[in-house]
């Protein structure tokens, strides 16, 4: 069974910063894109980032451009998104999600792991 | 940059059929998929290359994609479909998702 695990989600002061981890499971992970999603208290989903089988290509949404960071560890089918200079506007739920490339859609998904950035 | 235009809600009464648009320039050139999201859950995948259902979808799900608009039709609705709808492109290098279209099964 696909599984995708988030994990460091909590609560940040504006300005700081919080790394969140995806763990992979029931698949390759080192054969498919992956991706971070996020969705912010009673909001759509908002495409953060993605990330290329090797890590030697990488998306972001504008907004979160040169403050968060994706990458992956294909050895641990692991899954990263640091993020710095948090603002109050990052606060959602992140999921992660695997990407099945250009064009193509996002599946499975998992659970979220809720960011809360606030004084 | 390229918009995504879905209604904010759409109602539809017990076993009769819901559609749920999706509005884009030229959408039918691109790839539309759609995901079903019910309160404090993932979201799941319905539909995929605008008329593909993954396994465990049922049947009553299908889609549809043409011109500026793309359509995801649910037949007989149940109680169970009451959810929020995203629907998805590619553009740019980017992910897009639709605002979300709420449906209501009255």
């Amino acid at each position: 069974e696909v599984q995708l695990v988030e994990s460091g989600g909590g609560l940040v002061q504006p300005g700081g910063s919080l790394r969140l981890s995806c763990a992979a499971s029931g698949f390759t992970f080192s054969s498919d894109w992956m991706s971070w999603v996020r969705q912010a208290p009673g909001k759509g989903l908002e495409w953060v980032a993605n990330i290329k089988q090797d890590g030697s290509e990488k998306y972001y949404v504008d907004s979160v451009k040169g403050r968060f960071t994706i990458s992956r560890d294909n050895a641990k089918s692991s899954l990263n998104l640091q993020m710095n200079s948090l603002r109050a506007e990052d606060t959602a739920v992140y999921y992660c999600a695997r990407d099945l490339g250009w064009g193509e859609w996002l599946d499975p998904w998992g659970q979220g792991t809720l960011v809360t950035v606030s004084s | 940059s390229y918009e995504l235009t879905q209604p904010l809600s759409v109602s539809v009464a017990l076993g009769q059929t819901a559609r749920i648009t999706c509005g884009g320039n030229n959408i039918g050139s691109k790839n539309v998929h759609w995901y079903q999201q019910k309160p404090g859950q993932a979201p799941v995948l319905v539909i995929y290359r605008d008329t593909n259902r993954p396994s465990g979808i049922p049947e009553r799900f299908s889609g549809s994609n043409s011109g500026n608009t793309a359509t995801l039709t649910i037949s007989r609705a149940q109680a169970g479909d009451e959810a929020d709808y995203y629907c998805q492109v590619w553009d740019s290098s980017t992910v897009l998702f639709g605002g979300g279209t709420k449906l209501t099964v009255l």
